[in-house]
């Protein structure tokens, strides 16, 4: 079964809202999460690492500002697209390390902004 | 840095043909290797994953091993069935990069009646 969960699957939101993502991960603490984003028909780009009780490492080019992470506790962590735009619209996939190497990923958030 | 390179799609191929989809890597020293699967819509899963050399990792008839002196791990299927539809990513994680997996591309298969 899975081990990591996001929620919602699905957004629609208008232009200029801001969207929460969860991830949470079942049955297994984790201190560290990573979040992806995923344009149609193209790979998974990493955005950011989630640290638990600390700030979230962002990639070059992710503006921290608009991307907000949050590690609440040991299985969830959210990440907050403010102020959305058209072009914010994505699959975004949450991963979760359970075992030294091996990420599992969440099933994914389709974001649609108007 | 580290990097993935594997072919590019789409495949197509009729049900029951052999599969191999090429994948290489750049990274220093010896990274974890891994194949993930995405069905349309949805997120990716773990497909099989080899963490040394000439180690084969498999799944669901699915096969790759890791080739040190080719720096390649190769994804396989004697014989692909339409629900194997699906983009494969091969991805790796360096030895220093603290759980960050680096992706492939990725491969569309679309595998027909």
């Amino acid at each position: 079964g899975a081990v990591v969960s996001q929620h919602p699957s699905r957004v629609i939101c208008k232009s200029g809202t801001s969207v929460k993502i969860e991830c949470r991960s079942l049955d297994f603490q984790a201190t560290t999460m990573f979040w992806y984003r995923q344009f149609p028909k193209q790979s998974l780009m990493l955005m950011a690492t989630s640290n638990e009780g600390s700030k979230a490492t962002y990639e070059q080019g992710v503006e921290k500002d608009k991307f907000l992470i949050n590690h609440a506790s040991l299985t969830l962590s959210t990440l907050t697209v403010t102020s959305a735009h058209p072009e914010d619209s994505s699959f975004y996939i949450c991963s979760a390390p359970q075992i030294r190497d091996t990420q599992y990923f969440g099933p994914g958030t389709r974001l649609t902004v108007l | 840095g580290d990097s993935v390179t594997q072919m590019e799609g789409p495949v197509t191929l009729s049900e029951e043909a052999f599969l191999t989809i090429n994948c290489t890597y750049t990274a220093t020293g010896y990274p974890s290797l891994f194949w993930y699967v995405q069905y349309p819509g949805e997120g990716l899963q773990l497909l099989l994953k080899a963490t040394k050399a000439d180690d084969k990792g498999s799944n669901k008839g699915f096969e790759a091993t890791y080739r040190k002196e080719t720096t390649s791990f190769h994804l396989e299927k004697g014989s692909v069935q339409v629900s194997d539809s699906a983009v494969y990513f091969c991805a790796l994680v360096g030895k220093t990069s603290y759980d960050k997996v680096i992706f492939g591309p990725g491969t569309s298969l679309s595998v027909i009646p």
